[in-house]
């Protein structure tokens, strides 16, 4: 079955700061790799997605980049601020419906 | 539209013990899940269901833990007996039946078992 790994497990950055998380999977036939993002004590959230006919996504300060033939991905942050502080989660998944998680990062911006 | 709903929100239970958790995902979502979350872990998916009928079951401990979801609404899981290994939150999502694919998770219920 599909193994999702997230690094790093934990980043501290300054406000203003890019923040960069990476996920590898490692079911070739996965085709959509969403993001959550959960703050303390909260539900997860998607945040954006991505599928596997696509190389990047953007969304205002977030950005998505896949690589399927190295079977990673990776979330990017830029211009970070207090509210981004919160544990993101990244997917992947062959289905659409059925979702494998990696372990987290906990995000910690400092202003 | 209202969200997700679980209750209750904390139990706490002496290990032995059964529990038993309720969800009622978004109207009109045929396809429910039920996840397992251990503190410092990423959400694991314990059984999908669609309609009322399992999708994915299989990583459910079938010898502990029940989940039903009848007449495609409202789900229970339920666990008897817990072990203190099922300690984590227990989060309910949901999808809409044509897409997209965001999961619509509900708040969880924080489960110690002592």
């Amino acid at each position: 079955g599909e193994n999702v790994e997230q690094h790093p497990s934990t980043l501290s950055v300054q406000e203003g700061d890019s923040a960069v998380i990476k996920c590898t999977y490692s079911d070739s036939a996965s085709n959509y790799f969403p993001w959550y993002k959960q703050e303390l004590g909260k539900r997860p959230q998607l945040i954006i997605d991505i599928r596997s006919n696509v190389g990047e996504k953007k969304d205002q300060r977030i950005a998505v980049t896949l690589n399927k033939t190295a079977k990673h991905f990776s979330l990017h942050i830029t211009e970070t601020q207090p509210e981004d502080s919160a544990v993101y989660f990244c997917a992947a998944s062959w289905s659409f419906q059925k979702l494998v998680f990696g372990t987290g990062t906990r995000l910690l911006v400092s202003p | 539209e209202a969200g997700v709903a679980q209750s209750p929100r904390y139990k706490i239970i002496e290990k032995r013990q059964s529990v038993a958790f309720w969800c009622n995902p978004i109207s009109g979502h045929a396809t429910l899940y039920w996840y397992q979350q251990i503190l410092g872990q990423g959400p694991k998916l314990l059984i999908q269901f669609q309609n009322n009928g399992v999708v994915d079951d299989s990583q459910l401990p079938k010898d502990r833990f029940s989940a039903e979801r009848l007449k495609g609404v409202d789900s229970t899981l339920k666990i008897q007996p817990a072990k203190l290994e099922d300690s984590a939150v227990y989060l309910c999502a949901s999808i809409p039946p044509a897409g997209p694919y965001e999961q619509y998770f509900g708040p969880g219920t924080r489960l110690t078992v002592t």
